[in-house]
């Protein structure tokens, strides 16, 4: 069965305070991994896609990496807005498989 | 373009009435996926249609349904409401063609209270 994990559950930063969060996953062959931003009240939006390990994606203060069992999202010099729940998906490649989410993390950003 | 819209974005109801949802896609896009968010289980997928049938289904009991229509607008239906029923109905749509990674788009979702 697909899995993913996220880690830490919920993250406080300083503004300008660099960090990383993680998504681990177990697939039976990976489509694509895929990253997203869901503030309150709404619903998540698209950030990255990535597809195979060693691939990275970046945008703004965001950069995504992935290795075969993880991937990070590395958020550099944040800002109040970043403030949101990260979640991380996977789609198995196989079929028209559904995407299958971890819990998210939900990072609070300090100003 | 227009995004993903659901409606209604509030509701509530009362153990054992049922609930109809509607989600209407970017235009283009063929395939809208039903995920019903909570803040114990998060997202868990309720099932997905393309092309007015369903391809996949999630492990959820029959009283949880939807269908697609002609124009790819999506209605889910849930019956005989439970508490655990309360949640966050989120519709995506994606063109869902086969073979490629799907990027989902997300409506604002549908947020259901139980009483």
């Amino acid at each position: 069965e697909d899995q993913v994990t996220q880690s830490p559950e919920a993250l406080r930063l300083q503004e300008g305070e660099s960090s990383s969060l993680n998504c681990s996953y177990t697939v039976s062959g990976l489509r694509g991994l895929f990253w997203y931003r869901q503030d309150p009240g709404k619903g998540p939006e698209f950030l990255f896609t990535l597809y195979s390990a060693g691939e990275e994606k970046e945008k703004e203060r965001l950069k995504a990496t992935l290795t075969k069992k993880e991937s990070f999202l590395h958020i550099t010099a944040p800002k109040p807005e970043d403030s949101a729940t990260y979640l991380c998906a996977v789609q198995a490649n196989s079929g028209n498989t559904p995407l299958v989410f971890g819990k998210g993390t939900r990072l609070s950003v300090i100003a | 373009k227009a995004g993903v819209t659901q409606t209604p974005r509030y509701l509530i109801k009362t153990r054992g009435q049922q609930v109809t949802l509607s989600c209407s896609p970017i235009s283009g896009h063929r395939s809208v996926s039903w995920y019903q968010q909570t803040p114990g289980q998060g997202l868990q997928f309720l099932f997905e249609y393309f092309s007015e049938t369903q391809r996949n289904k999630g492990n959820f009991p029959g009283r949880f349904s939807g269908r697609q229509f002609s124009n790819s607008r999506s209605e889910m239906n849930v019956s005989t409401l439970e508490l655990g029923d309360s949640a966050l109905y989120l519709c995506a749509s994606s063109k869902g063609g086969a073979g490629g990674a799907n990027v989902l788009t997300f409506g604002a979702g549908s947020r259901l209270t139980v009483l």
